[in-house]
């Protein structure tokens, strides 16, 4: 049973547009998610974070949003640059737990010229 | 930016060798772990570690060994290399903060 959930496995969109990557959970006891981004043969590179405390995280172009209700957050990039085609991995975790951080399946971003 | 480190970066290895990847950590964090990742896959956890002398395995089973004898210093082990081996490794560590940092990964083939 996947606990994180990418649904879309990949995303074009136009250089200078927003992208949009969304990741939904299962888990109530998930209390602290972040997203990285990965390039090919290289390891996932920490990108931003949310507690649940927060409904909002802002860091430069990117920006998290979390709806707890929902058990959804989704990662904003305005605007998206071709630099930012990767893969994009969402990741949960109850923040007291030192071994569980689940992560999802990844979403594929391309940003075309 | 997170300083860690794994070593080698590409191993290409014949059936039933021994193999250890190196990672290594300057951030002094107690908290370590080996994920496995085949390509378009997610990450699995299959080793982790809370401090010295601790280790546990993870989600995935795995035939790998890890030992955890410096703070810094978590080796991943296989006795005797299979294909069904063949994946990227990936070593990271957490701060106190939640968030993990991954090294650059190790990418395995076994032939």
């Amino acid at each position: 049973d996947q606990q994180v959930k990418q649904n879309s496995p990949s995303l074009s969109v136009q250089e200078g547009r927003i992208s949009i990557l969304n990741c939904d959970y299962t888990n109530s006891m998930f209390d602290y998610f972040l997203w990285y981004k990965k390039y090919p043969a290289e390891g996932p590179t920490f990108l931003i974070s949310i507690s649940s405390i927060k409904d909002k995280n802002e860091d430069g172009r990117f920006t998290v949003f979390l709806n707890k209700s929902a058990k959804h957050l989704s990662l904003h990039i305005v605007p998206s640059q071709p630099g930012d085609s990767a893969v994009y991995f969402c990741a949960a975790t109850p923040s007291g737990s030192a071994r569980q951080l689940t992560f999802g399946s990844g979403t594929q971003l391309t940003v075309l010229p | 930016e997170a300083d860690i480190y794994q070593t080698p970066r590409y191993l290409v290895i014949g059936t039933g060798k021994k193999i250890t990847l190196e990672c290594s950590q300057t951030m002094g964090h107690d908290k370590m772990y080996w994920y496995q990742q085949d390509p378009g896959m997610e990450l699995h956890l299959i080793h982790y570690s809370y401090g010295v002398n601790s280790t546990e395995k993870g989600d995935l089973s795995s035939e790998s060994t890890v030992s955890r004898i410096r703070t810094e210093h978590f080796p991943l082990t296989l006795e005797s290399a299979r294909p069904s081996h063949t994946s990227q490794y990936l070593c990271a560590s957490r701060d106190l903060g939640n968030t993990i940092y991954f090294g650059e990964g190790s990418w395995l083939t076994v032939v």
